[in-house]
């Protein structure tokens, strides 16, 4: 059974690098035939779609947040990584990854909340 | 691109019926049947109940169908229980490799 979890800092000071990595479980980011990417939730808030990534390295971002986001993966440790620069308070929100059998998202990992604060 | 356009909240009785529209565009709901809608419990990951339009995952049960019409999707549950009241999401493809989100609906069994 496919699973994700997210990891990374709880906590970012405004200006720094927000970085974020996701684990797969159940299944071989190499092998399969999965996008994988994330989607953000400020508090209280609607979900945002970030970026999406193939193990082929071939990437997609969401053009509000292209200029400051990147995405990578690490087949070697069937991880797959978000880091997101010059973070604001704007940018506090649960974070979660997800993989894309097509074109909806399924799984998500638990979500982690990052806050953007000093 | 903006959001697309969910009512704030819906509601119904046990066993009733509730239709939750999903408004946008040409460029995104209208341009493709790429319509997928996710149940978020409070605290909890969004869980996928509609893609692609009307297709239901395995497990979902059928009480949750899909819909589309020109810049509108809507998902209709059917036979409402206390355990679907949640808030639901729509998300539609929006092209050159974008997706685009509903604000979300807080639905309530009442």
């Amino acid at each position: 059974q496919l699973q994700l979890q997210e990891s990374g800092p709880g906590l970012v000071k405004p200006s720094e690098t927000l970085s974020l990595t996701c684990t797969v479980s159940g299944a071989s980011i190499y092998r399969s035939t999965y996008y994988w990417g994330w989607i953000r939730q400020p508090p209280g808030k609607g979900l945002e779609y970030i970026a999406t990534i193939y193990y082929s390295g071939s990437t997609y971002y969401n053009p509000s947040l292209k200029s400051r986001v990147s995405i990578s993966v690490d087949t070697s440790k069937n991880q797959f990584s978000l880091k997101l620069n010059s973070v604001t308070a704007a940018d506090t929100a649960v974070y979660y990854c997800e993989a894309a059998p097509g074109t909806w998202f399924d799984p998500w990992g638990q979500g982690t909340l990052v806050t953007v604060s000093s | 691109q903006s959001a697309l356009t969910q009512p704030p909240s819906a509601s119904g009785s046990p066993g009733q019926s509730v239709t939750i529209s999903c408004t946008g565009t040409s460029s995104d709901v209208g341009g493709y049947n790429y319509v997928s809608w996710y149940q978020q419990h409070p605290g909890k990951a969004p869980k996928l109940m509609i893609y692609e339009v009307t297709k239901r995952p395995s497990g979902v049960p059928h009480r949750f169908s899909g819909s589309k019409s020109g810049n509108t999707a809507s998902l209709t549950v059917s036979g409402l229980q206390a355990e679907d009241e949640a808030d639901y999401y729509c998300c539609s493809f929006a092209g050159s490799n974008n997706w685009v989100f509903g604000g979300g609906t807080k639905l309530t069994v009442l």
